[in-house]
């Protein structure tokens, strides 16, 4: 079966700090990968999807970037923290269809608590 | 422009009692619709979704939900509410062949005992 993994669960770091959250899925290949950031009351904005290594597509512009250095990796990176990039920050996958869209539905990971202080 | 609306931020119930919750959405075809819930701290788990066919659709943990074309809505039920359904709940629409997928901004749910 597919498992999806995020790491850290928990993260503190002072603004102007680097970060790296990570995200991998096992049991699948060519996942589509997605980054989600959620903010209490606002649901969850969609930051980066990727279709396969190498390829990002951004949905925000933002303090933040995501790499796929490998087929079932996903990494959000930022050089420098703001106090706004604090919230919660899911990794997500889905099968890959057609041209590499989406087919059914994400599956989430367990999610990574952000504070920028 | 397609979107998601959850008209309830928060519904208390009571534990037995029977639940709904709302979700209508603004998209130019039929969408695939999702149901999420979330535990607080966790992440988001399925709890059904409807790609085509039959309009009343049963996930996990005895939810249902019923997809109206008319009034473009899929709301979540539940007949008999235990305490542990007290969550966040999410819906959601994933446009066919698109990598799009818009969530609402949730309904927290409460039940008291």
């Amino acid at each position: 079966s597919q498992t999806i993994h995020q790491w850290p669960a928990t993260l503190v770091q002072p603004v102007g700090s680097p970060l790296s959250l990570e995200c991998t899925v096992e049991g699948t290949s060519n996942p589509n990968l997605y980054w989600y950031r959620q903010a209490a009351g606002r649901g969850l904005q969609l930051l980066f999807y990727s279709v396969g290594i190498g390829q990002i597509s951004s949905e925000v512009p933002q303090n933040l970037s995501a790499s796929r250095p490998q087929d079932r990796q996903f990494i959000l990176s930022s050089k420098k923290l703001l106090l706004s990039d604090s919230g919660f920050y899911l990794c997500a996958w889905s099968l890959s269809g057609l041209a590499g869209t989406r087919t059914g539905e994400l599956f989430f990971g367990e999610g990574s608590r952000l504070t920028v202080l | 422009a397609q979107s998601v609306t959850q008209p309830d931020i928060h519904i208390t119930v009571s534990e037995g009692a029977s639940l709904e919750l709302r979700c209508n959405y603004s998209y130019g075809a039929t969408p695939y619709l999702f149901w999420y819930v979330q535990s607080p701290g966790q992440g988001l788990q399925l709890l059904l979704k409807y790609f085509s066919g039959d309009t009343l659709v049963q996930g996990i943990k005895g939810f249902e939900a019923e997809f109206k074309r008319s009034q473009s809505s899929f709301n979540l039920r539940k007949p008999s509410v235990h305490w542990s359904d007290a969550a966040e709940y999410f819906c959601a629409v994933g446009a066919p062949l698109s990598n799009q997928f818009y969530f609402g901004t949730g309904t927290s749910l409460t039940v008291i005992p």
